[in-house]
């Protein structure tokens, strides 16, 4: 079946710092990505997706390229803000079977 | 646009109580409606999810059970809750087969049971 696997946390880095979290998947075909930004108490929210390979999700500084070929989708942003921290899961959607799938998420804690 | 409720945002129940936690989606019709759960500190396990009125598919044997009344109306309910049941859940809706939509969440419910 489809599935996620992503970068294990929790990531601490101080502000202004360079993020990569690392993304993979598994499916048959061509899924939709997506990675989803989760705050403290509160539902996921979506933050970028990319629907077909070669294509580049991009919001609020954060990007993530949808790489075929080695089935990756990291997520990376240049500098990072105290505001940034939350836990980041990686997903996918697959129209054939309704599926929404999504990574263990990883906590990111940025320090000023 | 369409928006998500999802209710009560806390509960604290105790072991061997009912449970029922309802999700309505406005501004959609047909959608896919998932159930998940997520554990202190874990990611997202996929509980149940129905792609139309009454259809319900579970993905792990457990102690809880889903139904859709109605196309917009998504419930989790447990007749005996367990301490095991303690988590944040969180309903969202889907485009169904054919379209690779992203997801849409409702702020979770956090079940505490003690």
């Amino acid at each position: 079946g489809n599935s996620v696997t992503q970068m294990e946390g929790p990531v601490t880095l101080s502000e202004e710092a360079f993020l990569t979290i690392n993304c993979t998947y598994t499916a048959t075909g061509y899924p939709s990505l997506f990675w989803y930004v989760q705050y403290p108490g509160e539902g996921l929210q979506l933050l970028l997706k990319a629907t077909k390979a070669d294509d580049k999700g991009s919001n609020k500084g954060f990007e993530a390229t949808y790489r075929k070929e080695t089935t990756s989708f990291h997520l990376e942003k240049g500098s990072v803000q105290v505001s940034d921290s939350a836990v980041y899961f990686c997903a996918l959607t697959h129209w054939t079977n309704n599926d929404m799938r999504f990574g263990a998420g990883t906590r990111l804690t940025v320090k000023p | 646009s369409q928006t998500i409720h999802q209710w009560p945002a806390t509960l604290v129940q105790p072991v061997g109580s009912p449970l029922s936690l309802e999700c309505t989606v406005e501004g959609t019709s047909n959608p896919n409606l998932y159930w998940y759960r997520q554990a202190a500190g874990r990611g997202l396990q996929l509980l149940f999810y129905s792609v139309g009125i009454g259809q319900i598919s579970s993905e792990v044997p457990q102690n809880l059970s889903a139904s859709r009344p109605q196309d917009r109306q998504f419930i989790l309910s447990s007749k005996k809750l367990l301490l095991s049941d303690s988590g944040f859940y969180l309903c969202a809706w889907g485009g169904g087969t054919g379209t690779n939509t992203e997801a849409f969440f409702g702020q979770g419910t956090r079940l505490t049971v003690v």
